[in-house]
């Protein structure tokens, strides 16, 4: 049981370019989410997904994109890059049902130059 | 504008001795509240939580108080050990929302030996 994986841990990337965030739970998690973390500002949520085929935005969605073709699968993509891109991505899961607590990955830690 | 706040950056105690890490709301419609802990280069993790139909929950060493009038809350650790020493982010959510969390900036406890 391996809760919660991102790929990849770390990226660099230059300006303009695009990449995919892969995010993995086997819990059978119906909810999912997307954070970023900044230096003093803790953890904001970029996307959430409440099942398979729907996503919604969070507080900070500009410049990403997400998908849930798959229950056990979230991805967060970012079309063009920018330096103000450049944090910490933490995805999480959570049953939706009976328990409010969410499960986080490992994170993975883009760089935008 | 920040609805959760955590005022301390970081806090020092000596092994033994106990830690109050606090966190204060804005948003009255927050009915449920999480602390959690992280190590550098790991995700965050679940430490413990309070309904807001409840003023104080325990868990072992950990307790977490809530002051709905005062909109406060505080993370008490009792006895502190050193490997409790990480970032503490306080984060709150409501009914309805799809469990989406705010979190705070988080607090950094460092436990002396």
């Amino acid at each position: 049981n391996a809760g919660v994986t991102q790929t990849p841990k770390f990226r660099v990337l230059k300006t303009g370019q695009s990449m995919t965030l892969l995010c993995a739970q086997d819990m059978n998690h119906e909810y999912m989410y997307w954070y970023r973390q900044d230096p003093g500002m803790g953890l904001r949520l970029i996307h959430y997904s409440v099942g398979e085929g729907t996503t919604a935005k969070g507080e900070v969605p500009d410049g990403y994109n997400v998908s849930r073709l798959k229950k056990q699968n979230f991805l967060l993509g970012l079309e063009s890059a920018a330096p103000s891109q450049t944090s910490v991505y933490f995805c999480a899961s959570s049953d939706g049902h009976v328990s409010y607590e969410q499960y986080f990955g490992p994170g993975t830690r883009l760089t935008v130059t | 504008d920040q609805q959760v706040k955590q005022n301390s950056p970081s806090l020092s105690v000596q092994e033994g001795r106990i830690s109050i890490l606090n966190c204060d709301y804005t948003n009255s419609m927050f009915d449920y509240f999480l602390w959690y802990k992280k190590y550098p280069a790991e995700g965050p993790t679940f430490l413990i939580s309070i309904s807001s139909i409840k003023d104080k929950n325990e868990d072992g060493r950990f307790t977490v108080f809530l002051n709905k009038s005062a909109k406060h809350l505080s993370l008490h650790i009792v006895p502190s050990q050193p490997g409790d020493s990480a970032v503490y982010f306080c984060a709150a959510t409501r009914s309805g929302s799809a469990r989406q969390l705010t979190f705070g900036s988080g607090t950094q406890l460092t436990v002396l030996p």
